[in-house]
Formats: C-alpha cells, sequence, structure tokens
C-alpha cells in the first residue's frame, strides 16, 4: 500500500542549528512529494514540492529537500534554525493519478534559544 | 488575497448532538478539500469536491457525516450524531484544480465531543 513514513516523531535543535527532517514514502512510482508546516494557530502552509527534474528542491522560509531516488526519501533541511520555524512538519505525496495526497504523521520541531 | 476561511474555529458538544462547519475557499478555486487531522496525525482527506461534484469521499463515514458544496463555491461539513472518536480538527483547504495544484488551508474547526 502506498504509505509515507516520518520516522521522528519529535526533534529539538537549538537556535542557529543545521535541521534535517526524514521523509520515505512506499510507492510503486515515483511519486510527487510535498512538505508542508503547520505552525501554532496557523493553517497547513506549503514550503516546497518535488514534481521531476532537479532533485534538489528550494523552499519558502530558507529550507530546501533533496530527492533520493534509491533511498526512497524526501528529507527536508535548513542550515540554520530560527526560533520561529517551531512548528509540525508534515510530508505528503501524491501518485499523480490518484488525486489523494498521503500525508505522514508528522515530525514536531522544538527550537532551542 | 483572502485566504481559506472557516467557522466556527472552535466547538464542544456532547456525543449524539450534531454540528456542522462551514468554508469558504479562495475565489476562483475549483477544488474544495475536508480533512480530519487527530491529535498526533497527518491530515486525513473525507471527501473532495470539484465545483460541486464529488470527486473523492472514499474515507467519508458516510452514516454519520454529510457534506455539499452548493453552487459551487462555499461549502458545509455535518457530523450527525457526533460519537466520541469525532474529537478532532477539521481542515477545509482549496486549490485551483486537481491533483499537483496546491493546496491553500484554512485555520480550521476544533472539534470536541463530550
Amino acid at each position: 500500500a502506498q504509505s509515507v513514513t516520518q520516522p521522528d516523531i519529535h526533534i529539538t535543535v537549538s537556535e542557529g542549528a543545521s535541521l534535517e527532517l526524514r521523509c520515505n514514502y512506499s510507492y510503486g512510482a515515483t511519486p510527487y512529494l510535498f512538505w508542508y508546516v503547520q505552525s501554532p494557530g496557523q493553517g497547513l502552509q506549503l514550503l516546497l514540492k518535488y514534481f521531476s527534474g532537479d532533485t534538489l528542491v528550494q523552499g519558502i522560509k530558507g529550507f530546501e529537500a533533496e530527492f533520493k531516488r534509491s533511498q526512497s526519501s524526501f528529507n527536508l533541511r535548513k542550515p540554520s534554525v530560527h526560533w520561529s520555524d517551531a512548528a509540525e512538519y508534515f510530508c505528503a505525496a501524491n501518485a499523480g493519478n490518484n488525486r489523494k495526497l498521503i500525508w505522514g504523521l508528522g515530525t514536531s520541531l522544538a527550537v532551542n534559544p | 488575497e483572502a485566504g481559506v476561511a472557516q467557522s466556527p474555529r472552535y466547538k464542544i458538544i456532547e456525543k449524539r448532538q450534531s454540528v456542522a462547519f462551514w468554508c469558504n475557499p479562495i475565489s476562483g478555486h475549483a477544488t474544495l478539500y475536508w480533512y480530519q487531522q487527530i491529535l498526533g496525525q497527518g491530515p486525513k482527506l473525507l471527501i473532495q469536491f470539484q465545483n460541486n461534484g464529488v470527486v473523492d469521499d472514499s474515507q467519508l463515514p458516510k452514516d454519520r457525516f454529510s457534506a455539499e458544496r452548493l453552487k459551487g463555491v462555499d461549502s458545509t461539513l455535518k457530523i450527525q450524531p457526533a460519537k466520541l472518536e469525532d474529537s478532532a480538527v477539521y481542515l477545509c483547504a482549496s486549490s485551483l484544480g486537481l491533483a499537483l495544484d496546491e493546496q491553500f488551508f484554512g485555520p480550521g474547526t476544533r472539534l470536541t465531543v463530550l
């Protein structure tokens, strides 16, 4: 069955440190991949997406993600985390011919001052 | 550009009562989604509309949940009767078209069933 896995339920980093959030997918073919952020009291917002082409994707708020077909992964990265990045991060995938997004369970990010 | 509007933001009801949520999507967006997000989980799609037609309602518990999108604009989601396990945040999202278009989310309605 199609699935998206975020292995880390909760991550804590210090402000200014680098960040990597993991996402693995299980699909018959390469799906379309998304990262969303959900800040406290706010709606979900799209950070970036990968459809095809360059495997390193740039997004908003200084985030990037790298698609690795061999590892079935789409990890989210940021070189220097800000306190305002504390939020819930969701990875999602869409097989294309199925218009329903499949969501991971999310990773909660805490940022220490 | 105004975002996706939802109301109410919070609702507390007792089990077996009914409740309704309202969503107004971004103007011009043909596709509207209702998601259920239980604490600690990712969103689960309940129903997806394209204009006023249903594209996917495979995960909608149709014995108690109903949704409509009259005139292809705003939408209501109803639960009747509510159960304890319906406690969740109900998210509405909209997009220009189908499939790979970015979904824009509203702030959600937090439902507590006692």
